[in-house]
């Protein structure tokens, strides 16, 4: 079983619209989340932590389920420049487990 | 800046040349890790270094080494022994193992 899955996509959704992420992990004693934005032919660039409680910032909400053992992504009001892969990163024990990401593209 | 660099961006090698990677970092971060990406795929580890002087290796460490004798950097050569070198090579470095990433702009292995 793999460490973090997430649904590869494609998303396609046009301008203005709002679309969610998932991202599930399979170990419980997991420490750390976090979101990654790849865009093509680029490094991946830190997006956000997730914290215990969620989090915000501007269009962009993270959120933690612990019980259920996923994290998620919420992107409102979606604009072009979103159009890119969203990875999710999971830390357990001294490693960093990565989402093969899922790809956004927001049509005009 | 602060930040963390590789070299080259892209580079084409032979079968059966070894070849090193840079990886060099101004964070001042503890730890420091070597993935690859494939197409399609998600980052995989080949290494990582906690502290200098130390490291471990990662899911895919077989055709690979490296070294961390200074905080700052951590090259990895890519030895004849890796039988599909080509690939995205991705660095990165945390304040410790618990935070964030951070990723340099990555070198393009070729082998021809």
């Amino acid at each position: 079983r793999k460490e973090v899955e997430q649904d590869p996509g494609p998303f396609n959704v046009p301008e203005g619209a709002t679309v969610a992420f998932n991202c599930t992990y399979s170990n419980s004693a997991s420490q750390s989340f976090f979101w990654y934005r790849q865009d093509c032919r680029k490094e991946p660039k830190l997006l956000m932590s997730v914290y215990s409680s969620g989090n915000e910032d501007g269009r962009f909400t993270a959120q933690l389920n612990r019980a259920s053992q996923y994290i998620s992504l919420l992107i409102r009001d979606s604009k072009l420049s979103d159009s890119a892969t969203y990875l999710c990163v999971v830390n357990s024990g001294n490693q960093f487990y990565f989402g093969t990401g899922t790809s956004l593209t927001v049509i005009p | 800046d602060g930040g963390i660099t590789q070299s080259p961006k892209y580079l084409f090698r032979k079968e059966g040349q070894n070849v090193t990677l840079s990886c060099e970092q101004n964070l001042n971060h503890d730890a420091m890790y070597w993935y690859r990406q494939d197409p399609g795929q998600g980052l995989r580890l080949i290494y990582y270094s906690q502290i200098v002087n130390d490291f471990q290796k990662g899911d895919i460490a077989e055709g690979y080494s490296v070294s961390r004798e200074k905080k700052e950097s951590f090259p990895l050569t890519v030895t004849s022994a890796q039988k599909n070198p080509t690939a995205f090579y991705l660095c990165a470095s945390s304040i410790n193992e618990l935070h964030e990433q951070f990723f340099g702009p990555g070198t393009r292995l070729t082998v021809l």
